[in-house]
């Protein structure tokens, strides 16, 4: 079974810094790949998705995230912080496979902390 | 347009009783899912329904929980007899195609506290 793993659950940040939020998967296929993003009290919000139409994908609000097979990561990044990008953030794969389910598996999740 | 609605958005129920918990997918949107979300387990996958197919219920953690769709739109998750370690955040989400690089829009999702 696909399994994606988030390399820590809180980065702080200072307002300007580069966001780096780290992201790894284990299948040998690689999946489809989307990070979402979860502002307090509210439903998840779609940053980006890699389809393997190109292996840097940019999102919404700045984000930007890069396929790398050779690593197994998908690590989503934003050259400067907003406060406003306080918030947490999961990396999802669904497989590629015909006999596949077609849910998202998710991460554990990272908080992201924007310092004043 | 109406993105994915969800209600109630809070629940506070007694240990043994029943509760119902409602999502309406956008417009259109042949796929639906609920996920669950709590502390200890993160988010998983609880069930998935796609057009008029049967129903993926491979994420349903028990027989107390189960989930229908009527006229292939609005969705209602059921829980039997809750559980203390029911207590988390149901989350319903829908794609236009149900594929497994098409895009899910979720809910708000219904906070259910189990006393």
């Amino acid at each position: 079974a696909q399994s994606v793993t988030q390399l820590g659950s809180h980065v702080s940040v200072s307002e300007g810094a580069l966001v780096l939020l780290r992201c790894n998967y284990s299948s040998s296929v690689p999946p489809y790949l989307f990070w979402y993003v979860q502002y307090p009290n509210q439903g998840l919000q779609l940053l980006l998705k890699y389809t393997s139409a190109a292996t840097l994908v940019k999102g919404i609000n700045g984000f930007e995230a890069e396929f790398k097979k050779s690593e197994t990561s998908f690590h989503l990044t934003k050259p400067s912080a907003h406060m406003s990008d306080a918030a947490e953030y999961f990396c999802a794969v669904s497989d590629r496979g015909s006999g596949s389910a077609r849910q998202l598996t998710f991460g554990s999740g990272t908080q992201l902390t924007v310092l004043p | 347009g109406a993105g994915v609605s969800q209600s109630p958005s809070n629940k506070v129920t007694e240990k043994g009783k029943d509760v119902e918990l409602r999502c309406d997918p956008i417009s259109g949107h042949t796929a639906l899912y609920w996920y669950r979300q709590s502390l200890g387990q993160g988010l998983e996958f609880l069930i998935y329904f796609q057009g008029n197919s049967a129903p993926d219920k491979s994420g349903l953690p028990s027989d107390r929980f189960s989930a229908e769709r009527t006229g292939g739109s609005v969705s209602t998750l059921t829980i039997q007899r809750t559980q203390q370690e029911d207590s988390a955040v149901y989350l319903c989400a829908s794609s236009l195609t149900g594929t497994r690089l098409d895009t899910q829009y979720f809910g708000p999702g219904t906070r259910l506290t189990v006393l």
